[in-house]
């Protein structure tokens, strides 16, 4: 199974700065079609995650332009320009490129 | 727009079983590939099974692999998970997840929780 290894595990940030979250994965990711079937997702406390980004860098409808997603191979990368209260919780790596589809640790963010 | 809602969960003795459903609605459902992922208490995301449109295709997680089937009816746009020899370690949360795409997962349900416990 490929190992998704996210870090940092734990991320407190000022509301107004930036902050980084990366994604290393054991094996490569891109897919027979050519594309590279990598996933960001966030999770706020009782509710079922929420896609962001999909295929490294594309952000999902609906998601902030705060938001933006970068990589390739095995490192991959999520930054929020400037960190808002609503962007609080666990964000997590996912590849759909193999089966099974494999999770990062998730990262959990709070306001300082 | 998509909708999808799980059900079923409730609490369970180790070695039992439980069917988890969820019924979809917004998309035709039988062309989209269903996965199931759960997630333990406090723990992270672990996926587990997959049904192709037609259902000639499914896959499993080792895990589950032996225990759980997955299924689906696409008259009834719903898509099950027969869990036997429920262990406590299935402990979790169960979402019901598809995109349009067989690598997609943008939709996901609210959840149904299973508790294995004596």
């Amino acid at each position: 199974d490929v190992v998704m290894t996210q870090s940092p595990l734990s991320l407190p940030v000022t509301l107004g700065q930036p902050a980084s979250i990366s994604c290393r994965s054991s094996q490569g990711l891109v897919y027979s079609d050519g594309n590279t079937y990598f996933n960001w997702f966030h999770q706020r406390p009782g509710q079922s995650p929420r896609r962001l980004i999909y295929r490294v860098s594309n952000r999902d409808s609906g998601v902030p332009d705060r938001f933006s997603g970068s990589g390739s191979g095995t490192d991959f990368t999520l930054k929020i320009s400037r960190v808002e209260a609503e962007d609080v919780g666990v964000y997590y790596c996912v590849q759909t490129t193999h089966w099974p589809w494999t999770f990062g640790q998730g990262t959990k963010v709070e306001i300082k | 727009q998509v909708q999808l809602v799980e059900s079923g969960g409730g609490l369970v003795k180790p070695g039992g079983c439980l069917r988890l459903s969820c019924a979809a609605s917004g998309f035709t459902f039988s062309d989209y590939y269903m996965s199931w992922i759960r997630q333990a208490p406090g723990k992270g995301l672990e996926w587990l099974s997959y049904i192709s449109g037609g259902s000639s295709s499914t896959n499993y997680a080792d895990s589950v692999k032996g225990r759980f089937t997955i299924s689906r009816d696409n008259a009834k746009d719903s898509l099950y998970l027969q869990m036997n020899s429920l262990r406590v370690e299935d402990t979790a949360v169960y979402y019901c997840v598809t995109g349009p795409q067989i690598r997609d997962a943008n939709y996901w349900g609210q959840g149904a929780l299973v508790t294995v416990s004596s």
